[in-house]
């Protein structure tokens, strides 16, 4: 199976502060990653997929790069809606994989 | 409106049985493979089981393979999930979703667009 790592699990940060989440492929998958915000108490809202691709609706502020086995998700002025957990996914395998998670708190 | 609504969940003993529904709206029901996702608290998201669209293939993941059944009915627009022999370790929310395009959860390309707001199973004596 293919391994997600995400990193950091935790990152304190200001309003306004740029923030970027890094997920790693154990093998690589292509552009076949998604990311997904959950609050507490919700479902995960899917924000992008195939690495890049920004969902109709997701403020422009978050965006996402990557290929292979390195992924990036970018929120560029973090605001007070995004303290939120965040995962990717890959969806290169029927496995469809997910990182462990990276928690964005208020710093 | 596009939904996925759960229900089934609640309080049942180690080594009970529990089966959970998913009723979906809003779309056709009958073109996509289907999945559940269970998120045990305060850890990550599992993929745990899923179907392809005419019910024929199934996959499961290690951690249930035996003892969880996922199951679809086009006719009530309804995803199950059977658990029995269940453990501690299964207490979690199970989410219900949706594929974008793909017909088999054994296919690759395509993401899950579409949950549910899932709904909590506890294990406990």
């Amino acid at each position: 199976d293919i391994q997600m790592t995400q990193s950091p699990s935790t990152l304190s940060a200001f309003v306004g502060d740029r923030v970027t989440i890094t997920c790693r492929a154990s093998q690589s998958i292509s552009t076949w990653l998604a990311w997904y915000q959950q609050k507490p108490g919700k479902a995960p809202n899917l924000l992008i997929h195939k690495a890049s691709n920004l969902e109709s609706g997701v403020p422009s502020r978050f965006s996402g790069s990557g290929s292979g086995t390195e992924f990036t998700l970018t929120i560029s002025s973090l605001q007070p809606d995004d303290f939120a957990t965040y995962y990717c996914q890959q969806y290169n395998t029927y496995s469809r994989t997910f990182g462990q998670g990276t928690k964005v708190e208020i710093k | 409106e596009v939904q996925l609504v759960e229900s089934g969940g609640g309080l049942v003993q180690p080594g009970g049985s529990l089966r959970l529904s998913c009723s979906a709206s809003g779309f056709t029901f009958s073109n996509y493979a289907m999945y559940w996702v269970r998120q045990a608290p305060g850890r990550g998201l599992e993929y745990v089981a899923g179907i392809g669209s005419n019910g024929g293939s199934t996959y499961y993941a290690d951690s249930v393979k035996g003892r969880f059944t996922i199951s679809r009915d086009e006719s009530r627009n309804a995803l199950y999930l059977q658990m029995s022999s269940l453990r501690v370790e299964d207490t979690a929310i199970y989410y219900c979703v949706k594929d974008l395009y793909n017909t088999s959860p054994y296919a690759s390309g395509s993401y899950w667009d579409l949950w549910g707001q899932g709904t909590l199973v506890t294990v406990s004596s």
